[in-house]
């Protein structure tokens, strides 16, 4: 089965700091999605992406976090200044429609 | 705006144990719905899916039906295995609009020896 691929698998990071977190979507999918997901609590939308650029967005997705497709095959969520707040898993997805494809995660700590 | 409900946890059960996880949903539209579950340390993987009412998802031994009359999709498995111990999330979205997940809180299962 086609796996939608993030790295890495586990990131450190200082407050304050800036962190790019990468996905490489399945080809051929149209729509982009990450989600988060705070240790022990439900997996939330953060945002959605198409035809490059955002389609939706959650109000947890405020000026602090970015998303682009640089490449036509990566598709990265950028978050400036960290907080420890954000420290969760991030999921991406992607979806040609129909079903939505989840990569592993990446697990973000800020210390 | 749309929502997920699903019973909260922990659940604990033995093995061979039946299993119900109640799930309803509020949509405005018509979404598909999903379980999807989480194993200890690792990403979700969607463990089954319907798109229209009646329909009757399943896949490892675990059901789910769509019942839009009662705005529910409970997932089902008749014989549980400690291999079972994860977490369990219900989701809608409505995918051929391209639209987001909605996921429920998420029920975490252990099932005992």
């Amino acid at each position: 089965e086609p796996e939608v691929t993030q790295t890495p698998s586990h990131q450190v990071t200082q407050m304050g700091q800036e962190v790019i977190l990468r996905c490489v979507p399945i080809s051929n999918h149209l729509y982009f999605y990450w989600y988060r997901q705070i240790l022990g609590q439900k997996v939330e939308f953060l945002v959605s992406f198409y035809n490059n650029e955002i389609s939706e967005k959650s109000e947890i997705f405020d000026d602090q976090f970015s998303v682009e497709r640089p490449d036509g095959s990566n598709f990265t969520l950028k978050i400036r200044s960290t907080k420890l707040e954000d420290s969760a898993m991030y999921f991406c997805a992607s979806s040609p429609l129909g079903r939505a494809f989840f990569g592993q995660g990446t697990r973000l700590t800020v210390v | 705006g749309d929502s997920v409900t699903q019973m909260e946890g922990p659940v604990t059960l033995s093995e061979e144990a039946c299993l119900t996880i109640n799930c309803t949903y509020t949509a405005t539209g018509y979404p598909s719905l999903f379980w999807y579950v989480q194993y200890p340390g690792e990403g979700l993987q969607l463990l089954l899916k319907a798109t229209k009412a009646d329909d009757k998802g399943s896949n490892k031994g675990f059901e789910a039906t769509y019942r839009k009359e009662t705005t529910s999709f409970h997932l089902e498995k008749g014989s549980v295995q400690v291999s079972d111990s994860a977490v369990y999330f219900c989701a809608l979205s409505d995918l051929d609009y391209g639209q987001n997940f909605v996921f429920g809180p998420g029920t975490r299962l252990s099932v005992l020896p």
